[in-house]
């Protein structure tokens, strides 16, 4: 059963960078593709990206080109998204999923408020 | 990018009748089409893969068809729990892997 477990939610000022972590457990990190996808408050589902770990293999929604960054440590089994330039627009969940033909895990979500 | 059209926006129905979600792409996306079922306050739930295959633990009473352009989730006779809202999402070789704007299931 995978797991995946995601970091604490954040508050953030304009201007500034978030770093969301996602701890997975009981798949195979290495080769499994690892997508990101935001919700904003009321809103529907954005998709942002993905990584394989294993090949190094990032893709990104244009939308967030230059401005997001997804890594991977394969020791600790755990991705992360990085968003830079944060404005209002980016207050939303941030889920990280696994994806199998299908995003059928995700973590919990991490909520990020972007507030002066 | 591939544009999604989910209809209707909100479908009003009561327990035990049948759902009928429409997801419409603006070019060919084969059957390389999701669904998945968010509940207010939690993660969404991957329902459909390839257009038309139930998920593991999906009932059967979640049904999808449809490729190319067109395609359709049913819900043959709803539960209490299946008032959400429902999510199509394209997943070609041409990221980004786009989602439809949803359709919520209400209680009528």
């Amino acid at each position: 059963q995978v797991q995946l477990v995601q970091s604490g939610a954040e508050v953030k000022k304009p201007g500034s960078s978030v770093k969301v972590s996602c701890k997975a457990s009981g798949g195979s990190f290495r080769s499994d593709v690892l997508t990101w996808v935001r919700q904003a408050p009321g809103q529907g589902l954005e998709w942002m990206g993905g990584i394989i770990p294993i090949f190094h293999k990032v893709n990104y929604a244009q939308k967030f080109q230059g401005r997001v960054t997804f890594s991977a440590d394969e020791s600790t089994s755990t991705a992360y998204m990085e968003l830079t330039g944060l404005t209002s627009e980016d207050t939303a969940v941030y889920y990280c999923t696994r994806d199998w033909g299908g995003s059928d895990y995700w973590g919990q979500g991490t909520l990020v408020t972007v507030s002066s | 990018e591939i544009v999604l059209t989910q209809s209707p926006a909100t479908l009003s129905l009561s327990p035990g009748e049948r759902a009928t979600l429409s997801c419409r792409a603006s070019q060919s996306v084969s059957t390389y089409l999701v669904w998945y079922q968010q509940i207010p306050g939690h993660p969404p739930r991957l329902v459909i893969y390839d257009a038309s295959k139930r998920a593991t633990g999906i009932p059967a009473r979640f049904s999808a068809s449809g490729s190319g352009t067109d395609f359709t989730l049913t819900i043959s006779s709803l539960e209490p729990e299946d008032f959400a809202v429902y999510y199509c999402q394209q997943r070609t070789n041409r990221p980004p892997w786009t989602f439809g704007q949803g359709t919520k299931v209400e209680i009528k």
